[in-house]
């Protein structure tokens, strides 16, 4: 069975600091794995995603993600974070490579204090 | 005019009450889903519609109803629901059911069940 864990269901930073926002995944067959990020009263809007080639993924806002075979894991990080980064961040895998919707993970809050 | 669309917003109802929730997408995809997003639980996959054929049930209560009258339009009707489905309901769409990109989401329909 496919599933996705976020480690952390609550993240602070201070601004200009790294985000690292930890996501790993079980699955049976080479996931394609995505990250979504979530501001108050809105839906869903995908940060990045990962499906085949290169392993570092880059995705708005400055964010990007590494697939991690060895280690099932595809953490999402930021070299510096901004105020308008605190929202919340969801890791999420395909159920298998010719499947029709994603297994999301808990969801990481991130805060951002000046 | 966003992609995806849903209303209402917020919605509060009783228990006896009948209600529905309206999703319409403008991005020319076949494929459509409702997703269930509770506080402090993992989004979960409720129905997927793919050219209006149902082609999941992730074992959802018969008290809610998905009707896909086209690839455009995607609702959700509510019955003698219970406060504990109180939630943010989400629709999403995708290109096809056999896509394996990203789903693009509707920012939300915010149920409260008195």
């Amino acid at each position: 069975a496919q599933s996705v864990t976020q480690l952390g269901s609550h993240v602070s930073v201070s601004e200009g600091a790294l985000v690292l926002l930890r996501c790993n995944y079980s699955s049976s067959v080479p996931p394609y794995l995505f990250w979504y990020v979530q501001y108050p009263n809105q839906g869903l809007q995908l940060l990045l995603k990962y499906t085949t080639g290169a392993t570092l993924v880059k995705g708005i806002n400055g964010f990007e993600a590494e697939f991690k075979k060895s280690e099932t894991s595809f953490h999402l990080t930021k070299p510096s974070a901004h105020m308008s980064d605190a929202a919340e961040y969801f890791c999420a895998v395909n159920l298998n490579q010719a499947g029709t919707a994603l297994i999301f993970g808990k969801g990481t809050t991130l805060s951002v204090s000046s | 005019e966003t992609g995806v669309t849903q209303t209402p917003r917020h919605l509060v109802m009783g228990m006896t009450n009948k209600k529905s929730l309206k999703c319409e997408q403008h991005l020319g995809h076949n494929a459509m889903y409702w997703y269930k997003q509770s506080a402090k639980k993992p989004l979960e996959l409720m129905f997927v519609y793919n050219f209006k054929e149902q082609t999941e049930n992730n074992s959802v209560p018969s008290r809610f109803s998905p009707e896909c009258p086209n690839s455009s339009h995607l609702f959700l009707h509510l019955h003698t629901l219970q406060p504990e489905d109180s939630a943010l309901y989400l629709c999403a769409s995708s290109p096809s059911g056999g896509y394996t990109g990203e789903l693009f989401f509707g920012e939300g329909s915010r149920l409260t069940v008195l």
